[in-house]
């Protein structure tokens, strides 16, 4: 598909276990960020990856929180012994980033619900 | 830092316009982005500015002024599908550390 997409696209999960977020990116979309967006409320930025250079991890609320992502493909956000707060929906975007560090348009994917028992 | 400021709720009538305000204050300025979304979907991209002044784009037009630190979205002829939230973000150096504002629920009634 043309789009992002994300997987799975809702998460039900028991209070301490550990989850794993997929985001598959625009192709050849440089850059890519994750948000966490709880009921009602607004975008939390948590992480952002551009290329192969280190991520900024600003936003990560806590250590539980960790993303990987290997190149300029595929990321996964893990949340480990996870708790009710942790309950939201969690959005990837990509952008291709253009050149001179000038952001560009990013483009969101559907999200992943993550409910915690 | 960065922060951002929208009014929460705004309401307005089925053909008529409204303009969502926002106020940011960062220490550099890469751009101010609007985006619309739906309840219960992602965010799309609406509008773009880096430069002082009004950027039309069919019913929605989005104004930045920098000195003032100001953007607002002008929503012209509504429709009932306009009711959404819109959000007004701003990116930091190199795109990291991205701000969203709290977003601005818009419900157009009939």
């Amino acid at each position: 598909g043309a789009g992002v997409s994300q997987s799975p696209s809702n998460k039900v999960t028991e209070k301490g276990k550990d989850v794993e977020l997929r985001c598959d990116p625009i192709s050849g979309h440089t850059a890519l960020y994750w948000y966490r967006q709880r009921l009602g409320q607004g975008l939390e930025f948590l992480i952002y990856f551009q290329g192969n250079s280190a991520p900024d991890k600003s936003g990560l609320p806590s250590d539980r929180f960790s993303a990987e992502r290997t190149g300029e493909s595929v990321s996964t956000l893990t949340i480990q012994r996870t708790q009710q707060e942790d309950s939201a929906v969690y959005l990837c975007a990509s952008s291709p980033q253009l050149a001179g560090g000038v952001t560009d348009t990013q483009y969101f994917g559907p999200g992943t619900r993550l409910t915690v028992l | 830092g960065q922060n951002i400021d929208q009014p929460t709720e705004m309401t307005a009538t089925e053909g008529a316009i409204v303009q969502i305000n926002c106020t940011y204050q960062t220490s550099g300025f890469n751009g101010l982005f609007w985006y619309q979304q739906h309840a219960g979907e992602a965010p799309t991209f609406l509008s773009y500015n880096v430069l002082d002044g009004l950027e039309e784009k069919g019913r929605f037009s989005s104004f930045l002024s920098r000195s003032k630190g100001y953007s607002y979205l002008l929503l012209k002829e509504l429709q009932m599908k306009d009711s959404a939230s819109y959000l007004c973000a701003v990116p930091g150096n190199y795109g990291q550390n991205f701000v969203f504002g709290p977003g601005t629920r818009l419900s157009v009634l009939p």
